[in-house]
């Protein structure tokens, strides 16, 4: 089963916009990860942030994560057309035991 | 880093046949693997855990009758859909579980089509 939503579950925006895109979870986590599908491609890693972090930042992506609201929130600045994929979060309960995925968001970015 | 390898990536096969799709760490032991199914626009849903040496666990609701998982070395893992229908026509992507920084390391999935 799904761990949690993501929101919004589409997002279109032109070139040099931001991006956010927010993920709900249900249970204690150990890290919460942020991957990047392209269309009919494996999983690309973005970034994971512990549950005793708050922010993480890689390049222009940026993660927040609020435990006490079980979410977590992904940036993308200054979006690029190769930013156009589905972005998932996907919650750890404990460390290598098993990742769960959240709905995902597909971003279309317009040159 | 670690490298996880996929095979094949696409696959179309009649109804009624099997299909085994390869999972391979290439340069560290996966004592677990995990197998995914994603259905078009949708998220990816755990079908199972392979732990080396032992039986999978299943998901609820997943048929471990017709999806067959061996996790025969610390490097391969497969799954092998028996029977197919068109219904199981579906993207499968496999992840091992690294024990490094970043846990997974996934595979760069499979399209299986069932005609």
């Amino acid at each position: 089963s799904q761990q949690g939503e993501e929101d919004p579950q589409a997002l279109s925006i032109q070139e040099g916009e931001n991006a956010t895109m927010n993920c709900s979870y249900k249970t204690s986590i150990n890290n919460l990860q942020w991957y990047r599908q392209n269309s009919g491609r494996g999983l690309v890693h973005l970034i994971l942030i512990r549950s005793n972090e708050r922010e993480k930042h890689s390049g222009r992506l940026r993660v927040t994560l609020d435990t006490s609201k079980k979410s977590s929130s992904l940036l993308i600045t200054a979006s690029r057309a190769a930013d156009t994929a589905s972005y998932f979060c996907a919650t750890d309960a404990a460390a290598g035991n098993k990742l769960t995925f959240g709905g995902g968001t597909r971003v279309l970015v317009k040159p | 880093g670690a490298v996880v390898s996929q095979h094949p990536s696409r696959v179309i096969c009649k109804s009624g046949t099997s299909v085994k799709i390869e999972c391979r760490s290439l340069d560290f032991q996966a004592t677990t693997m995990f197998w995914y199914r994603q259905f078009p626009k949708k998220s990816l849903m755990l079908m199972a855990t392979s732990n080396e040496g032992s039986k999978a666990t299943y998901e609820q609701g997943v048929e471990k009758d017709k999806f067959l998982i061996n996790h025969a070395s610390l490097t391969l893992s497969t799954l092998t859909v028996t029977s197919a229908h068109p219904e199981d026509s579906s993207f499968y992507i496999c992840s091992a579980s690294t024990g490094g920084y970043y846990g997974y390391t996934f595979g760069s999935g499979t399209r299986l089509t069932v005609v």
